[in-house]
């Protein structure tokens, strides 16, 4: 069954403390990306990745941190910096020019 | 710098009424263009997508879209809309490539409730 995975489906974490989102697709898609959603705002570009072992910025990457160390896998990470970190976050992965997306994890930052 | 406007924010519509979106982006160049479809707690999908080609885009569950170039308008169009339809839905262009990939640009989304 082909698809991508995010887990946890909802996160509570406290103010100040990093917190990693996993991002999992078995879709042998080269690029991945990690999307933030809020109301009203769609969906703005964090970080993304076009092949194993590099990643670019983003258009609001400041607080946010990823690796890119397999395939398969590319996780976020919700640093203490990032000054609103409550969101929707999406991660998703591409053929040459079709995204295809995650169902996403609800980080709430208490 | 590119972006893509989506008019209406939040659009009510009964059902069997018609649904029109309005989706208008700013590049001049070659663009892929997108509609997405996100329902109340389920995954972002692709509702429709153009390449080249036919103007007039069929997608999924009777949806259509119509690439209008002088216009820069990739307007999403239902001519009957069902309670089912109630989603928010976001229109996408492709950025320009980066890589082996392109990155989209999103619109803010309309968010489409359908009374019974």
């Amino acid at each position: 069954d082909g698809g991508i995975t995010q887990s946890p489906k909802y996160l509570f974490r406290k103010e100040g403390q990093n917190v990693t989102l996993s991002c999992e697709q078995n879709l042998n898609h080269d690029a991945m990306y990690w999307y933030r959603q809020d109301p009203g705002q769609g969906l703005r570009l964090i970080y993304y990745s076009q092949i194993v072992n590099d990643f670019q910025k983003g258009d609001i990457a400041e607080g946010y941190s990823v690796s890119r160390e397999k395939k398969e896998s590319f996780p976020l990470t919700v640093t203490s910096a990032q000054k609103n970190p409550t969101a929707f976050y999406l991660c998703a992965s591409s053929t040459r020019d079709t995204q295809y997306f995650g169902p996403g994890t609800r980080l709430t930052v208490l | 710098a590119q972006s893509v406007s989506q008019h209406n924010h939040h659009v009510i519509l009964s059902e069997a009424a018609s649904l029109e979106l309005g989706c208008n982006y700013s590049y001049g160049g070659t663009v892929n263009l997108f509609w997405y479809v996100q329902y109340p707690g389920q995954h972002l999908q692709l509702l429709l997508k153009y390449f080249s080609g036919d103007p007039l885009v069929k997608g999924i569950k009777g949806f259509e879209a119509e690439f209008i170039k002088s216009k820069f308008s990739f307007n999403l169009r239902k001519p009957s809309v069902q309670w089912s339809d109630t989603a928010e839905y976001f229109c996408a262009v492709n950025k320009g490539k980066s890589g082996g990939s392109y990155i989209p640009t999103f619109g803010r989304g309309t968010s489409l409730i359908v009374h019974p």
